[in-house]
């Protein structure tokens, strides 16, 4: 979607940690949100940054670097339950504008 | 339960049918947005409305969509001569804030359109 880049599916081992990255267009930037999806379900905020930096909460994490453009999601200790897609969205001119969203797939 | 409520949460029709969907909002929630997503895709936006007016709506929308909040509450979303490219989940989200840096949505069920 609209200048939201991210990777279309990973797959990471239960336990592990792994980084979903987003790049976004930074004009009319307002700030960043990730989204979780499971399949068939509507979209679950996860975490919106609007500063330069990682927030961390829980098992989840959030970096922004608004001068680049760029965002991660890091996911530590994963779950089994934590497959599904991963929407990174900008907080773009009063709308949110969503990425195609990354498809997490975790093996036992 | 006092989050995001769409109805009906299925719909198959024919192509050619109108259909109408519904979604209320948590309440006292001024703003209301309408999305659109397919397989494989995230949620494109359509409208959205803060209390009774229509403030935007995406050019990808062609006339054939409509969209109301008469009320400044509950948002209808109005489909006419359906077409088998609009099957899709219709995703209605809603915000607290009328103008603020933080807009997080909170959004509904969806209603899934089949279109036949």
């Amino acid at each position: 979607g609209q200048n939201i880049d991210q990777p279309t599916e990973m797959t990471a081992t239960e336990g592990a940690i792994v980084q979903i990255n987003c790049t976004y267009q930074t004009s009319g930037f307002n700030g960043l949100f990730w989204y979780q999806q499971h399949a068939g379900e509507a979209p679950t905020f996860l975490s919106y940054n609007v500063l330069d930096g990682l927030e961390e909460k829980g098992r989840f994490s959030s970096f922004l670097s608004r001068s680049k453009g760029y965002s991660y999601l890091l996911l530590k200790e994963l779950q089994m339950k934590d497959s599904a897609s991963y929407l990174c969205a900008q907080n773009r001119d009063d709308k949110i504008i969503f990425g195609k969203g990354t498809r997490l797939h975790i093996l036992p | 339960d006092t989050g995001v409520s769409q109805d009906p949460r299925h719909k198959i029709t024919k192509r050619g049918q109108n259909v109408t969907f519904r979604c209320d909002p948590i309440s006292e929630h001024n703003r209301l947005y309408w999305y659109r997503q397919t397989l494989g895709q995230g949620p494109e936006f359509l409208t959205y409305f803060q209390n009774e007016a229509q403030l935007e709506k995406s050019r990808l929308l062609s006339d054939r969509f409509s969209a109301e909040r008469p009320k400044g509450s509950f948002s209808t979303l109005e489909i006419q001569r359906t077409e088998q490219g609009d099957s899709a989940m219709y995703l209605c989200a809603s915000s607290p804030r009328a103008q603020s840096s933080y807009n997080e949505q909170f959004f509904g069920p969806g209603t899934r359109l089949t279109v036949l």
